[in-house]
C-alpha cells in the first residue's frame, strides 16, 4: 500500500522569504502522480502544483516549485518570495498511474504561517 | 460557475437522525469521489464513483451509503448518526489522474 509522510507538522516563515515543505511517499509503482493541495481557513481545497514521475523535470507554477527525486521517493515543496495569503495547510498527494479511477493518498499536511 | 458544489455547508443535527449531503459537478469529469477530513485534518477516501459505477468502497460504516444518479452528481446519505461521524466531508471529481482532483468547498457536519 502506498503511503504519504510529511514529517514538518507546522511551520513558519517571515514574509518575502522562502520556504520548503517536505514529502516523501513509498511506493513499489514505476508511474504515478504527486501533487501538492492547499487549505486556506477558507476550507476549500486547492491544487498547487503537480508532477509526473515519469518526467525528470522539476514543476514550477510561479512562486511554487517542487525538488522531485523519484529514486529517493521525495517531493519537497519550495515557495518562494512567501505572502500572507500563503497561510494554509498543506498537503502531499500521490495518486497511481490507472485510468481514471486513482485513488488520491493524502498526508497529514502541514500547517505553515506566514508571519509579516 | 462553481465547478463542484456541495450542500449544505454547514450541518448540525442530533445523533440517530438521517441526514444527505448532495453534490454536483459541471466539468464534465468521470469520475466523482467523497473523502473525510477528521478533526486532525487527515483526508481519507470513503466513495468513487465512475459513470455511476461504484468503484472504490474503502472500509467505511454501512450506515453510509452513496448514490449517483447522473455522472454529474454523487449523493452522500448517512443513517442514524453517530457522534464520530463528525468531520468535514468533501466531493470531488477527476477526469485523469494527471490532472489530480477538483474539490468542492465542503461540509462540516457536527453531530450532538
Amino acid at each position: 500500500a502506498q503511503t504519504v509522510t510529511q514529517s514538518q507538522p507546522e511551520m513558519s516563515v517571515q514574509e518575502a522569504e522562502t520556504v520548503t515543505l517536505s514529502c516523501t511517499y513509498d511506493t513499489s509503482e514505476n508511474n504515478y502522480y504527486l501533487f501538492w493541495y492547499k487549505q486556506p481557513p477558507s476550507r476549500q481545497m486547492i491544487l498547487v502544483i503537480r508532477q509526473e514521475a515519469y518526467k525528470q523535470q522539476n514543476a514550477t507554477e510561479n512562486r511554487f516549485s517542487v525538488n522531485f527525486q523519484k529514486a529517493a521517493k521525495s517531493f519537497s515543496l519550495k515557495i518562494s518570495d512567501s505572502q500572507l495569503g500563503d497561510t494554509a495547510m498543506y498537503f502531499c498527494a500521490f495518486m497511481k498511474k490507472r485510468g481514471s479511477q486513482g485513488n488520491l493518498i493524502f498526508g497529514k499536511g502541514t500547517k505553515l504561517s506566514v508571519k509579516p | 460557475d462553481t465547478a463542484v458544489s456541495q450542500t449544505p455547508k454547514y450541518l448540525v443535527t442530533q445523533m440517530g437522525n438521517d441526514k444527505s449531503i448532495k453534490c454536483e459537478q459541471n466539468l464534465g469529469h468521470d469520475t466523482m469521489y467523497w473523502y473525510k477530513q477528521d478533526s486532525k485534518k487527515f483526508l481519507k477516501i470513503m466513495f468513487s464513483y465512475n459513470n455511476k459505477e461504484l468503484i472504490i468502497n474503502e472500509t467505511v460504516p454501512n450506515r453510509f451509503s452513496p448514490k449517483s444518479p447522473d455522472k454529474a452528481h454523487l449523493n452522500l446519505h448517512i443513517n442514524s448518526l453517530e457522534l464520530g461521524d463528525s468531520a468535514v466531508y468533501f466531493c470531488a471529481s477527476g477526469r485523469h489522474e494527471s490532472y489530480g482532483y477538483t474539490f468542492g468547498s465542503g461540509t462540516r457536519l457536527t453531530v450532538v
